[in-house]
């Protein structure tokens, strides 16, 4: 079985301030990690994947994740926020390592504000 | 390039009526999702398709609901009975499944309101 929570379920931070999300997950098969980013009524976008390659993931708009299997967590950063960042944002895990439910699992979202 | 659509966007239905949505994928994606999302959490999956074989359903689908992907291209999700319950955010998501890691694209979703 798998599960994500992310800590706080309302991040504010000022414009140009650092960005950071959190996510941990657990998983009983070597995870594939994602962070999506939705928009007032809108679907999800991709911000970032993890696929066991490199530990620090690049993402699209100056995002960027790191995977800690010792801390089993895989925050969300940005070193200088934007407006354009205010959004919800989604962790999610699969375990699609080749069988088993390919269905991803989502935390509960966090709600990113930036503060003029 | 054309992404992941949903038809209708928004529908509105008063309790007992039934519902069907439509998804149209991304282009030769052999992976179709969905998933539903209540005001406030997460998505939750309910069921998928690889090409027109449904390989999974989750709990959360009950006998009331029904998806089919015939041809393997679009795929239809039809809620019968529906209750106030019902009311969410229906997402659909498209992949390339090629054997492990593929990566889900969202539709826009249809917002069914259960009156």
């Amino acid at each position: 079985a798998q599960s994500v929570t992310q800590l706080g379920s309302h991040v504010s931070v000022s414009e140009g301030a650092l960005v950071l999300l959190r996510c941990n997950y657990s998983s009983s098969v070597p995870p594939y990690l994602f962070w999506y980013v939705q928009y007032p009524n809108q679907g999800l976008q991709l911000l970032l994947k993890y696929t066991s390659a490199a530990t620090l993931v690049k993402g699209i708009n100056g995002f960027e994740a790191e995977f800690k299997k010792s801390e089993t967590s895989f925050h969300l950063t940005k070193p200088s926020a934007h407006m354009s960042d205010a959004a919800e944002y989604f962790c999610a895990v699969s375990g699609n390592s080749g069988g088993g439910a390919d269905g991803l699992t989502f935390g509960k979202g966090t709600h990113l504000i930036i503060q003029p | 390039d054309t992404g992941v659509s949903q038809n209708p966007r928004h529908k509105i239905t008063k309790r007992g009526q039934n519902v069907t949505f439509r998804c149209d994928p991304i282009s030769e994606h052999n992976r179709l999702y969905w998933y539903r999302q209540t005001l406030g959490q997460g998505p939750e999956f309910l069921t998928y398709f690889q090409n027109e074989a449904q390989l999974e359903k989750s709990r959360l689908l009950s006998d009331r609901f029904s998806a089919e992907r015939p041809k393997g291209s679009f795929s239809t999700l039809e809620i019968q009975r529906t209750e106030q319950g019902d009311s969410a955010m229906y997402l659909c998501a498209s992949s390339l499944w090629t054997g492990k890691g593929d990566t889900q694209y969202f539709g826009p979703g249809t917002r069914l309101t259960v009156l």
